[in-house]
């Protein structure tokens, strides 16, 4: 089956602790993002990648790192930074376009909670 | 900077159409999109439209673009208990979506 898959479906860590958040695609996608949704506050872009190898910030980068060593595999480290860590993470990817679209399909998402 | 707006609640009774309406600020947007979203999942890909298109329809899903007013709207026809979740509109600009924050739809029997 092709899909997103992100691991695991729940988080729990203590505060000052990094985290990593796992993202694999077997789509052949060449776009991958993530995002942090809030009650009430919509999807927040942190970090996206286009190509392999590189990546670029989005609106709420800070506190977050990501990696992009394989097309395949996006993962998002949450560090000790990031003030208020505790949300819902979703990642996503689309196809490479040629016409301006940006047609991204999600994961299920990994709830984060920091005690 | 870019802008998605979205009422934030529709109560609707099984059977009667659904309308959930958007509006975006960036007029340059080539695409548009509906999401659909249930408890605790990702979001799923409803349907979407491109920027020189007036109207799509998609079994029972209708999306009107009106670019003047850069307004956006998802009818539903004949909403189901099914259909209940929260919907987000997307513009795409420069490789990546803006989101609106979502609609809740609740459907009662």
């Amino acid at each position: 089956d092709g899909g997103i898959t992100q691991s695991p479906k729940y988080l729990f860590r203590k505060e000052g602790q990094n985290v990593t958040l796992s993202c694999e695609q077997n789509l052949n996608h060449d776009a991958m993002y993530w995002y942090r949704q809030d009650p009430g506050q919509g999807l927040r872009l942190i970090y996206y990648s286009q190509i392999v190898n590189d990546f670029q910030k989005g609106d709420i980068a800070e506190g977050y790192s990501v990696s992009r060593e394989k097309k395949e595999s996006f993962p998002l480290t949450v560090t000790s930074a990031q003030k208020n860590p505790t949300a819902f993470y979703l990642c996503a990817s689309s196809p490479r376009s040629t016409s301006g679209g940006n047609e991204q399909f999600f994961g299920p998402g990994t709830r984060l909670t920091v005690l | 900077g870019e802008d998605v707006e979205q009422s934030l609640f529709l109560s609707v009774r099984e059977g009667d159409s659904s309308v959930i309406n958007c509006t975006y600020t960036d007029s340059s947007s080539t695409y548009l999109y509906w999401y659909k979203q249930e408890p605790g999942a990702g979001l799923q890909l409803l349907t979407y439209i491109f920027s020189n298109m007036d109207m799509k329809q998609d079994q029972r899903l209708t999306v009107l673009l009106n670019k003047k007013d850069k307004h956006l709207s998802l009818r539903i026809a004949d909403t189901q208990t099914g259909d209940s979740a929260i919907y987000f509109c997307a513009e795409s600009i420069d490789g990546t979506l803006t989101f609106g924050k979502g609609t809740m739809l609740l459907v009662s029997p």
